[in-house]
């Protein structure tokens, strides 16, 4: 069973424009949100977090979204940019001892010049 | 400071076999998780080590593996390697582990096909 779902496989989105990640979880355990962006032949690399108490966290153009009634969240990247194709892959995690992350299939992003 | 190192980068072997990755952290961090990534089922954690002791393991198999040694170095073993065990295997360091830092780094990975 996924705890952590990305629905969409894909998405392709014109330079400039923004780009909505999305992301749900079921695990009503899961209080830290991360995503992370993989290039090929690379390890992913940390892009941006969320605690769950917060609605909102920002970081130049990355912002996340968080919204814990419905156990969903997006990453918003604005403006889109060529460099940003790569996989997205969203993670969630419970605080505390033993805590392991629990990752999502991933998205891959296309920005089309 | 050097990144995650992950010895070797690419392995074919044959279904049956038993296959050992090696895994390099950061200079100072203590904790290393493995994961598995294949393109059905995304990544997926494996287990932690921190300070030569297995701290958490995920849902797998006995026949994967780990070890950690006094200098961090982390090892994973696969034996009896079945075709779906094609996978790309990150590790990925962090100073103490993630019950206590969000602050994890990974390696590029290593890709082993079963044939």
């Amino acid at each position: 069973d996924q705890q952590v779902k990305q629905n969409s496989p894909s998405l392709s989105v014109q330079e400039g424009r923004i780009s909505i990640l999305n992301c749900d979880y079921t695990n009503s355990m899961f209080d830290y949100f991360l995503w992370y962006k993989k290039y090929p032949a690379e390890g992913p690399t940390f892009l941006i977090s969320i605690s769950s108490i917060k609605d909102k966290n920002e970081d130049g153009r990355f912002t996340v979204f968080l919204n814990k009634s419905a156990k969903h969240l997006s990453l918003h990247i604005v403006p889109s940019q060529p460099g940003d194709s790569a996989v997205y892959f969203c993670a969630a995690m419970p605080t505390g001892a033993n805590s392991k992350l629990t990752f999502g299939k991933g998205i891959t992003l296309s920005v089309r010049p | 400071k050097a990144g995650v190192t992950q010895t070797p980068r690419y392995l074919i072997k044959t279904r049956g076999q038993q296959v050992t990755l090696s895994c390099s952290p950061i200079s100072g961090h203590r904790s290393v998780s493995w994961y598995q990534q294949t393109p059905g089922q995304g990544l997926q954690f494996l287990f932690e080590y921190f300070s030569e002791t297995q701290r958490n393991k995920g849902n797998f198999p006995g026949r994967f593996s780990g070890r950690q040694f006094s200098n961090s170095r982390s090892e994973m073993n696969v034996s009896t390697l079945e075709l779906g065990d094609s996978a790309l295997y990150l590790c990925a360091s962090s100073l103490e582990g993630l019950a206590f830092s969000y602050e994890q780094y990974f390696g590029p990975g290593t890709r082993l096909t079963v044939t």
